[in-house]
């Protein structure tokens, strides 16, 4: 099956600097979805990714979609406490593996005020 | 709009009981997905439905896990007999029918501890 890799697998920051994570996968992807999880509660979506190269922004947090379609990245600019949280990327290719998910292990991001 | 709700929030519970957890997906979502997420193994889709109809449950663990969908409003995810190594938090999400947009909304969960 489709294998995701996320890094950094957590990150201590200063509030105030930039993060920036990513994800590669051993094949491609159609979408790319970017997830944050506070404790306690589900995922969130925080962008969405459709085409190949798109690069989107949400606020402070920009993603990109990987030309190759096997990366996306994930950048938070002026980081504030509460960024604090899990970062989960996904993945999906409807051809393959209809609507089904595929998410990376998690970027457990700390920010020190 | 209310979100994906799921019921209970926490269960405890005894090996060898059964459980069963509970969904309400987003009014007009076509889709309806459970997760399951533990520290060892992340987030795991466990089954999906579409317009009520289960389309992949190839990740369902065993014969001991059954979900149904019996209406566009409610899911359940039913464990019997329940086991330890079932405690984790399991997610309900639900989406649109693509192509307008499949982008899963995720519920609070429900965290379950089997003794």
């Amino acid at each position: 099956g489709q294998q995701l890799n996320q890094s950094p697998q957590s990150m201590f920051i200063q509030e105030g600097e930039d993060v920036s994570m990513n994800c590669t996968s051993s094949s491609i992807f159609n979408t790319w979805l970017w997830y944050k999880q506070d404790p306690g509660e589900g995922p969130v979506l925080l962008i969405a990714l459709y085409k190949a190269g798109e690069l989107t922004s949400n606020g402070r947090l920009t993603a990109q979609f990987g030309i190759t379609r096997k990366d996306s990245f994930l950048n938070i600019s002026a980081s504030i406490p509460s960024d604090v949280g899990i970062y989960f990327c996904a993945g999906q290719l409807k051809e393959t593996s209809g609507s089904r998910l595929t998410f990376g292990e998690g970027t457990q991001l700390t920010v020190n005020p | 709009d209310a979100g994906v709700i799921q019921s209970p929030r926490h269960e405890v519970t005894e090996m060898g009981q059964e459980v069963t957890l509970r969904c309400k997906p987003i009014s007009g979502h076509d889709y309806l997905f459970w997760y399951r997420q533990t520290m060892m193994r992340g987030l795991e889709l466990l089954i999906y439905f579409n317009n009520n109809v289960p389309i992949d449950d190839s990740g369902m663990p065993e014969d001991r896990f059954s979900a149904k969908m019996p209406n566009a409003s409610f899911s359940t995810l039913k464990i019997q007999p329940s086991e330890p190594r079932d405690s984790a938090v399991y997610f309900c999400a639900s989406s649109f029918d693509p192509p307008s947009t499949d982008t899963q909304y995720f519920g609070p969960g429900t965290r379950l501890t089997v003794l």
